[in-house]
């Protein structure tokens, strides 16, 4: 089952905007991670936030959590065009009994324009 | 240190014929997850599995679909009497640890298509 889902599906902006992604979850997580992906390629490992943690920055991304709305955001600062890709957010629900996994959502598809 | 290893990158197979994936692992990670996504779609669970054990295969499809992670050795998906709806990327995914404290790396998939 899906568990995160993106908002918006899909965003264009302009080199040096700002650009924001949200993430939204159904089940109570230990963390939520956020990945990226190229055209063709596999996922590349952003940055993880946990569940007791609210706002974690690496670089350019900040990435805020409110478990109480059950949801995520992505913010990448003065976009490139090297950071056109899609975005993924991917959570470790609770309770699964031993058997931890990832579940992703769909993504956002985001175009930096130079 | 090299990554995740997959390969085939590319399979082309007829409708009937069997597909088998391989997954290595990075150096020292005994957690491997097998994803599969399709066109404009996230990445779906398929199995979870530490070495000779399969921990979770919930994503896995009853019939056609096998996994193993041999004590030595790579990751295999296979993959019998393929149809075209099993056309799609498989990824293949390590880690040291759970994910509830670990991150994913991801090898860079395999293409199957049938035909």
């Amino acid at each position: 089952s899906q568990q995160g889902e993106e908002d918006p599906q899909a965003l264009s902006i302009q080199e040096g905007e700002n650009a924001t992604m949200n993430c939204s979850y159904k089940t109570s997580i230990n963390n939520l991670q956020w990945y990226r992906q190229n055209s063709g390629r596999g996922l590349v490992h952003l940055i993880l936030i946990r569940s007791n943690e609210r706002e974690k920055h690496s670089g350019r991304l900040r990435v805020t959590l409110d478990t109480s709305k059950k949801s995520s955001s992505l913010l990448i600062t003065a976009s490139r065009a090297a950071d056109t890709a899609s975005y993924f957010c991917a959570t470790d629900p609770k309770g699964q009994g031993g058997s931890e996994k990832l579940v992703f959502g769909k993504g956002t598809k985001l175009t930096v324009n130079p | 240190n090299a990554g995740v290893m997959q390969n085939p990158r590319h399979l082309v197979r007829r409708r009937g014929q069997e597909a088998r994936l391989r997954c290595s692992p990075m150096k020292g990670h005994s957690h491997v997850y097998w994803y599969r996504q399709l066109p404009e779609e996230g990445l779906k669970f398929m199995v979870y599995l530490q070495k000779e054990n399969i921990i979770d295969e919930s994503g896995m499809p009853k019939e056609r679909f096998s996994a193993e992670f041999p004590k030595e050795g790579p990751s295999i998906l296979r993959i019998q009497q393929v149809v075209r709806g099993d056309s799609a990327a498989y990824f293949c995914a390590s880690s040291p640890g759970q994910v509830f404290n670990e991150k994913l790396f991801f090898g860079s998939g395999t293409q199957l298509s049938v035909l």
